[in-house]
């Protein structure tokens, strides 16, 4: 699986736009963008995933580039229960691999 | 949404006990099911990859014989840490997935936090 790079560290005032960069300058065409995050001492939660379009589900935006090599995880309007760590992952979304995690961004949204 | 269920959510125990952790899978057939664990302000660490009715594939550096993992029915499996220490408290968190799913996430239960005294 490709691997991924992600700043280590961002804040966002509570009410604004959070985005969430992540490179993924290897990745395969039939490799997918993954995104979960994880709560301080939860298990880690599905956010989004993508193949190459741009996504938006209840939870966020997920805008990919045209060559695929990065995206941005976007949460519209961020609150403070937004604040934990978000992973990005490539895999190959017809294997049955595990999901390999990454040390991910610590988003931390204050009032 | 797919559901999965671990328990316990806790344990503390004394050195040289043998922990059992379920996970469980409340609303779909999980063919396949994975274990991680996690130490403090470190990512999800991959032990081991267990599929229904088969061995299971562990990561490299993980003992198999000390991490035992059963996955005996489609919603069930099983991690025993076998004469637990303390350099094995951690936070152990399992997932699971459908076959045939494809694109479909894995769906990760809310852990279960063991500290060995």
């Amino acid at each position: 699986d490709a691997k991924t790079t992600q700043p280590p560290s961002m804040d966002c005032a509570e009410g604004r736009a959070a985005n969430l960069p992540c490179n993924h300058s290897t990745i395969s065409g039939n490799e997918y963008v993954y995104w979960y995050r994880q709560i301080h001492s939860q298990g880690p939660q599905y956010i989004i995933h993508g193949l190459k379009n741009n996504e938006t589900n209840e939870m966020a935006s997920l805008i990919i580039t045209e060559d695929r090599k990065s995206s941005t995880l976007i949460l519209p309007h961020a609150t403070l229960r937004d604040t934990a760590v978000y992973y990005c992952i490539v895999r190959v979304g017809e294997a049955g691999t595990a999901l390999i995690f990454g040390k991910g961004t610590t988003l931390s949204v204050s009032s | 949404g797919a559901v999965v269920s671990q328990h316990p959510s806790r344990v503390i125990c004394k050195s040289g006990t043998s922990v059992k952790i379920e996970c469980r899978s409340l609303d779909f057939q999980a063919t396949t099911m994975f274990w991680y664990r996690q130490f403090p302000k470190q990512s999800l660490m991959l032990m081991a990859t267990s599929n229904e009715g088969s061995k299971a594939t562990y990561e490299q550096g993980v003992e198999k014989d000390k991490f035992l993992i059963n996955h005996a029915s489609l919603t069930l499996s099983t991690l025993t840490v076998t004469s637990a220490h303390p350099e094995d408290s951690s936070f152990y968190i399992c997932s699971a997935r459908t076959q045939g799913a494809g694109r479909q996430p894995q769906h990760f239960g809310d852990g279960t936090r063991l500290s060995i005294l």
